[in-house]
């Protein structure tokens, strides 16, 4: 079966310090995989994607992903937190099928980015 | 930016009522979908839509049905809401041409009673 886990509930940094969001996955084929934030009471905003490429992918407020084949993951770094960044993470891989296919999620992290 | 809205952004209601969600969008996307988002479980696919004429059912489509009026609006309805069915509501699309990623609304806060 197709999948997304990211294994930790809760991840706190403090701001300035790196962070990253971990997400593993399982699809057969080539992954197409996704990183989405939620502020809030706001909807999910897109922040970064890997299709093909560089293994390594920058998105939206200085967030990047790294793409690790061998170990099927998708973590998502920052070098630098900020207080802002503060919210849930939702990690998601691209399945296809039919005229385009769906998104699976993970269940989502919450950061906690203290000053 | 793909001018999602969803209508209304909460609602609450009671056991048995029959409710409906409503989706709209601006920019001319093919495909859309409704997810609903519970704590510690992600977002998980009720239904989606390719087209006007496509409607497919998702992982949980259980109680729930929808309507895809126009390429535009994409409605989702719950029959007879039962408890369990409150949920944020999420609405996304996403274009057949595009680049695989999907734009969201802003969601609909649902409790049922």
């Amino acid at each position: 079966a197709q999948s997304v886990a990211q294994p930790e509930d809760q991840v706190n940094v403090a701001e300035g310090n790196p962070l990253t969001v971990k997400c593993t996955y399982s699809v057969s084929g080539n992954p197409y995989l996704f990183w989405y934030v939620q502020y809030p009471n706001r909807g999910l905003q897109f922040l970064l994607k890997y299709i093909t490429g560089d293994n390594l992918v920058k998105g939206s407020y200085g967030f990047e992903a790294e793409f690790n084949k061998s170990q099927t993951s998708f973590h998502l770094k920052k070098p630098s937190a900020l207080v802002s960044d503060s919210a849930l993470y939702f990690c998601a891989v691209r399945v296809f099928y039919n005229q385009g296919g769906k998104l699976i999620f993970g269940q989502g992290t919450e950061l906690s980015v203290k000053p | 930016d793909a001018d999602v809205t969803q209508t209304p952004r909460n609602r609450i209601t009671k056991t048995g009522k029959r409710i409906m969600l409503e989706c709209s969008q601006t920019k001319g996307h093919d495909r859309m979908y409704w997810y609903r988002q519970d704590p510690g479980l992600g977002l998980r696919l009720i239904y989606y839509s390719f087209d006007v004429k496509d409607i497919n059912k998702g992982e949980i489509s259980d109680g729930y049905s929808v309507s895809r009026q126009a390429q535009a609006k994409f409605s989702l309805s719950l029959e007879s809401a039962i408890p369990n069915q409150t949920a944020l509501y999420f609405c996304a699309v996403d274009r057949l041409a595009g680049g695989n990623e999907q734009f969201f609304g802003p969601g609909t806060r649902l409790t049922v009673l």
